[in-house]
C-alpha cells in the first residue's frame, strides 16, 4: 500500500521560498501510471491544486501559481518536491502531496494524500 | 478554469438518516469528478471516482451520481464516522479544481 509523507520547515518568512518534500512508499515516483501532485488548503478554506510531475520530469503547474512555483523529482530517493518562490501570508496553508493516477495522458483522481505539512508563513 | 459549487456549505443530520450532497460545475466536465471525505485534522481521502464508481473500500452506503455539470453525492444511512467535510473536483480540464466543501454533521 502505497505511503506518502510530506517534510519541511513549518515556518518561512515573507519573500522567502517555501520548500517542501514527499517521501514515497510502496510505490515508486518512476511508475509511468502515475502523477505526483501538490495540493494545498489555507486553514477553514477549500482546496487548490498546486501541479504535479510525472516521472519524465514534465511537469504542469496552476497557471495562478505557475511563475512561482518548481517541482521536481528525486528517483534516487523516491522523492518529490515543491518550491514556492516570493510566499506571503496567502501562501500559508496545509500542503499535500498526493497520488493521481494517469489515464492515457491526462491526470485523474487523487488516490493517495500524504498527511500533509502546515507552513506558516511569519517574519 | 471551471468553478465547482458545492451546496450546501453545512448539512445537519442525524444518525441513521441518509443525506444528498450536491455540485456543479461551471462547464460540463462529463464524467471526470471525484468525491473526498475529510476528517478534522486529516487529509482527504478518495471515494468515488467516474462519478460514480466507489474507491477501494468505500462501502455501499456512499454512492455518486451526474454527468455534466450536475453531480451528487448519496450516503443512505449516516454512522457517526461518516461526519466530515466532502469536496468534490473536477478533472476533466487543469488546473484541477474543487469545491469549497460540504460538511456533514450531527444533528
Amino acid at each position: 500500500q502505497v505511503q506518502l509523507q510530506e517534510s519541511g520547515p513549518g515556518l518561512v518568512k515573507p519573500s522567502e521560498t517555501l520548500s517542501v518534500t514527499c517521501t514515497v512508499s510502496g510505490d515508486s515516483v518512476s511508475s509511468p501510471s502515475y502523477y505526483w501532485t501538490w495540493i494545498r488548503q489555507p486553514p477553514g478554506k477549500g482546496l487548490e491544486s498546486i501541479g504535479y510531475i510525472y516521472y519524465t520530469g514534465s511537469t504542469n503547474y496552476n497557471p495562478s501559481l505557475k511563475s512561482r512555483v518548481t517541482i521536481s523529482l528525486d528517483t534516487s530517493k523516491n522523492q518529490f518536491s515543491l518550491n514556492l518562490t516570493s510566499v506571503t501570508a496567502a501562501d500559508a496553508a496545509v500542503y499535500y502531496c498526493a497520488r493521481a493516477r494517469r489515464v492515457i495522458v491526462w491526470v485523474s483522481e487523487f488516490d493517495s494524500w500524504g498527511q500533509g505539512a502546515l507552513v506558516t508563513v511569519s517574519s | 478554469e471551471t468553478v465547482m459549487t458545492q451546496s450546501p456549505a453545512t448539512l445537519s443530520v442525524s444518525p441513521g438518516e441518509g443525506a444528498t450532497l450536491s455540485c456543479r460545475a461551471s462547464h460540463s466536465v462529463g464524467s471526470k469528478l471525484a468525491w473526498y471525505q475529510q476528517k478534522p485534522a486529516q487529509a482527504p481521502s478518495l471515494l468515488i471516482y467516474g462519478a460514480s464508481t466507489r474507491a477501494a473500500g468505500i462501502p455501499a452506503t456512499f454512492s455518486g451520481n451526474g454527468s455534466g455539470t450536475e453531480f451528487t453525492l448519496t450516503i443512505s444511512s449516516l454512522r457517526s464516522e461518516d461526519f466530515a467535510v466532502y469536496h468534490c473536483q473536477q478533472y476533466d480540464n487543469w488546473p484541477l479544481t474543487f469545491g469549497g466543501g460540504t460538511k456533514v454533521e450531527i444533528k
